[in-house]
């Protein structure tokens, strides 16, 4: 079975540019789920999908932060303009469950440094 | 948004020690308990998925206790390995799938 497929694996831009992240889950998994780790944090979610449904975005800053599923399957996620402190690494995950106790599969991340 | 400590935030062993750390949550609505390990330049690998007060999972020499009524879980690994360096996570999960992360902690092992 793929795992969760993330790309870029690294990005580096300047303070105002633009900058989108791609996932592609676990084929069937209806949950999607985009989280942000600043260094010496723990992963902080932004988004949750429910196939193409946004079930949480209460954390995505939306005036820079935008995130889409179409066709419930892959999905990308967009920040304009970048800051700073959006340096972080974003995870993507899926779960095939759609109750809390389904162990959600992680991609590699995308380390993403803004100068 | 749940508040989840883990603590401590590092800890440097020597291989073959054994060793534990906390991750602490709130116990009411408690619905599901995660953990993780993050290996660096990896994907976070699930460990385990916790539900019942008082459960006990292991897999080889790592294990993990639950007590869902103060809200806490214990997570022990016997005889430390270099290989087992890494960020552990926790994260409680709502029935809805969402998982709130503590902020690690990172182990290392010294050969």
């Amino acid at each position: 079975e793929a795992g969760v497929a993330q790309s870029p694996r690294y990005k580096i831009i300047e303070k105002r540019q633009s900058v989108a992240f791609w996932c592609n889950p676990i084929s069937g998994h209806a949950t999607l789920y985009w989280y942000q780790q600043i260094l010496g944090q723990g992963p902080k979610l932004l988004i949750q999908f429910q196939n193409n449904g946004v079930v949480d975005d209460s954390q995505l800053p939306k005036d820079r932060f935008s995130a889409e599923r179409l066709k419930g399957v892959d999905s990308t996620l967009k920040i304009q303009p970048a800051k700073l402190e959006d340096s972080a690494v974003y995870l993507c995950a899926s779960s095939g469950g759609t109750g809390g106790r389904t162990e959600a599969f992680f991609g590699q991340g995308t380390r993403l440094t803004v100068v | 948004i749940l508040n989840v400590e883990q603590s401590p935030q590092s800890l440097h062993v020597q291989e073959g020690d054994s060793t534990n750390f906390t991750c602490s949550f709130p116990s009411s609505n408690f619905y599901a308990l995660h953990w993780y390990r993050w290996e660096t330049a990896k994907s976070p690998e699930a460990l385990f998925v916790m539900t019942l007060n008082g459960d006990e999972k292991k897999k080889g020499r790592i294990s993990a206790t639950l007590n869902t009524k103060e809200g806490y879980s214990y997570l022990y690994i016997k005889g430390s390995q270099p290989e087992d360096s890494a960020t552990y996570l926790c994260a409680p999960s709502s029935a809805g799938n969402m998982l709130t992360f503590g902020g690690g902690t990172r182990l290392m092992v010294k050969p």
